[in-house]
């Protein structure tokens, strides 16, 4: 059962192009939402993170977004670079555990 | 600091038999928790251990069993392995694992392949 559903599964933006991930979750008890970044032969590492009670969060290039009516929360990565392509998982926190999104594969084109 | 160490990075099995996978925390991390990566599925949460106690399970078969020593290094041991369980198996640690707030860091993972 997906508590946490993540779109679009791959995604191509050109270079200096904004990126875009939705996560929507079901479970009002969450309290956490994280994005975590992973590279090829490495395990995902925070990139960026959010509570429900603020709705938007940035970071350098990397934007959150988050509607708590809509249960909604996205990723914005602004001038996307070569050197972001990565899969990003999205996730949301529960207790003692975190519940992740599928994953989006993003790559940016130079 | 050291990161979080899994030992061994790779493993070929064959169906029925049982694999025990190793992690390291992060110095001073006292939770550990362990996560099966497959393609199209994400992260699938398999257990969290905190001051050698498991704290949470995912929705895993018995075959999947952990434990944490007083270290809090921790294994993971699937028996009876089938095919559907190839897959990397990350494990990750944070301070008390309380989730809010708190940041998991990852190791890079261990690939097991059953055959």
């Amino acid at each position: 059962q997906q508590q946490v559903k993540q779109s679009p599964q791959s995604l191509i933006v050109q270079k200096g192009g904004i990126s875009i991930i939705n996560c929507a979750y079901e479970n009002t008890a969450f309290d956490y939402f994280p994005w975590y970044q992973q590279f090829p032969g490495k395990g995902p590492a925070l990139l960026i993170a959010i509570r429900p009670d603020v709705s938007e969060k940035k970071e350098g290039r990397f934007t959150i977004s988050f509607n708590k009516s809509a249960k909604q929360f996205s990723l914005h990565i602004m001038d996307s670079q070569p050197g972001d392509s990565a899969t990003y998982f999205c996730a949301a926190s529960e207790t003692y555990k975190y519940i992740f999104g599928t994953g989006t594969r993003l790559k940016v084109l130079a | 600091k050291a990161g979080v160490t899994q030992t061994p990075r790779y493993l070929i099995k064959t169906r029925g038999q049982q694999v025990t996978l190793s992690c390291s925390p992060i110095s001073g991390h006292r939770s550990v928790s362990w996560y099966q990566q497959t393609p199209g599925q994400g992260l699938q949460f398999l257990f969290e251990y905190f001051s050698e106690t498991q704290r949470n399970k995912g929705n895993f078969p018995g075959r999947f069993s952990g434990r944490q020593f007083s270290n809090s290094r921790s294994e993971m041991n699937v028996s009876t392995l089938e095919l559907g369980d190839s897959a990397l198996y990350l494990c990750a640690s944070s301070l008390v694992g309380t989730a809010t707030n708190e940041k998991l860091f990852f190791g890079s993972g261990t690939q097991l392949s059953v055959l």
